[in-house]
């Protein structure tokens, strides 16, 4: 059974950078791809980008473009996304969360990391 | 980018009523759409996937069907673990987006 485990909530300066790791278990690494997808406060979800680990490949959200970079580290199963120039508006949840097959479910998904951005 | 309007945003209901939740895609996406189910403090959960296909361990009380680009999620009778946010998404085109989510109440 695969399972996604999300580093811990984080407190950031606006301006600066954060890094979320999504660390697998349970199922075959180079068969994943991994999407990043946020939550602001009582808000709904909004998907950030992807990225294949066996390829290192990643495509971006057009929102997201040049302030987010996806990443992987197929010796550790970890995916990590790392998201600059934070802002106050960038105080959100986020969660990873494994595709699969044609349809790209998204199952299982991490816990989730608070991401906290406050002068 | 695929717009996909959610309605309603809230909905009350009891234990044990029948209740429709719907999603309109801005564009065909080809069965591409996902319902999801979140409860506070936890990360969603698939329910249905590909329209109308079950994820495992998910009760049959969920059900999933299409029209063209309208889409439908129906909990047949509600249990009190139902009540939660409902999520749509279509995963045919990326940006994968959601809808803007449903709040089912008591």
């Amino acid at each position: 059974q695969v399972q996604l485990v999300q580093s811990g909530a984080e407190v950031k300066k606006p301006g600066s950078s954060v890094k979320v790791s999504c660390k697998a278990s349970g199922g075959s690494f180079d068969t994943f791809t991994i999407s990043w997808v946020r939550q602001a406060p009582g808000q709904g979800l909004e998907w950030m980008g992807r990225i294949i680990p066996v390829f290192g490949t990643a495509n971006y959200a057009q929102k997201f473009q040049g302030r987010v970079t996806m990443t992987a580290d197929r010796s550790t199963t970890t995916a990590y996304m790392e998201l600059s120039s934070l802002r106050s508006d960038d105080t959100a949840i986020y969660y990873c969360a494994r595709m699969i097959d044609q349809w790209n479910r998204f199952d299982p998904w991490g816990q989730g990391t608070l991401v906290t951005v406050s002068s | 980018d695929i717009q996909m309007t959610q309605s309603p945003s809230s909905l009350s209901a009891s234990v044990g009523d029948r209740v429709t939740i719907t999603c309109r895609a801005s564009q065909s996406i080809d069965n591409h759409l996902n319902w999801f189910q979140q409860t506070p403090g936890k990360a969603p959960k698939l329910l249905i996937f590909a329209e109308s296909v079950l994820q495992s361990g998910v009760p049959s009380r969920f059900r999933g069907s299409a029209s063209g680009t309208d889409f439908s999620l129906t909990i047949s009778s509600l249990q009190p673990e139902d009540f939660a946010t409902y999520f749509c998404q279509q995963s045919f085109i990326t940006p994968y987006t959601f809808g803007q989510g449903t709040k089912l109440e008591i």
